[in-house]
């Protein structure tokens, strides 16, 4: 499949250690965020979601912390591993299912 | 239970003619969302429907249009094709619009135009 976001920020890790995505969201009234793995040649497929009543969410080596103050979310991952490696994104909501997306931080695991 | 199906994968069209994106949400779902993805600009929204209603509508020209269809599918239409649309273009599925239901996305389309 074919890349879509070239000129993406990348984060490259060493496999085992943990991962840390970062990601400023723009309207202080969403209420929603969700943050979504790209392989190439894919979809996004969700990872994890938090709502803004709250301030962490975890999940299966993966946690979500929401920072309303600053606007600010990061995705977490713990033992990064070869297939973590793909582009991330992290999307919030305040209307519908209209989906606002940051730009993507391309993660790379290095074995 | 089966995800988000989009028909075509892969497509090319020339410049000037129109094309239309299938989309087949997860069993259940009611709404449907569009959305293009290119390397300058990203992921943007296009529309979103429920109950074959269009509900959100994006930044994008008239030429852009979809609908929805009493099953919950639906479709999306791009009109006298400009090389610009080459794009990978998503559907995503959610069981309403409200929040906190999850949104899941299909494979996409790849559409290239010359």
């Amino acid at each position: 499949g074919e890349s879509v976001g070239l000129h993406l920020p990348t984060l490259s890790v060493q496999e085992g250690d943990n991962s840390i995505i970062n990601c400023a969201y723009s309207n202080s009234a969403s209420d929603y965020f969700i943050w979504y793995k790209q392989e190439s040649g894919k979809g996004p497929q969700f990872i994890i979601d938090i709502r803004s009543n709250m301030d962490k969410r975890q999940g299966q080596r993966v946690t979500v912390l929401l920072n309303k103050t600053v606007k600010h979310l990061s995705l977490q991952i713990a033992a990064t591993q070869p297939g973590d490696s793909a582009v991330y994104f992290c999307a919030e909501k305040y209307a519908g299912n209209m989906l606002t997306f940051g730009g993507g931080t391309r993660l790379m695991v290095k074995p | 239970k089966a995800g988000v199906t989009q028909t075509p994968r892969y497509l090319i069209k020339t410049r000037g003619q129109q094309v239309t994106l299938s989309c087949s949400p997860i069993s259940g779902h009611r709404s449907v969302s569009w959305y293009q993805q290119t390397p300058g600009q990203g992921l943007q929204f296009l529309f979103e429907y429920f109950s074959e209603t269009q509900r959100n509508k994006g930044n994008f020209p008239g030429r852009f249009s979809g609908r929805q269809f009493s099953n919950s599918r639906s479709e999306m239409n791009v009109s006298t094709l400009e090389l610009g649309d080459s794009a990978l273009y998503l559907c995503a599925s959610s069981l309403a619009g409200n929040s906190g239901n999850t949104i899941y996305f299909g494979e996409g389309s790849w559409l290239t135009v010359v």
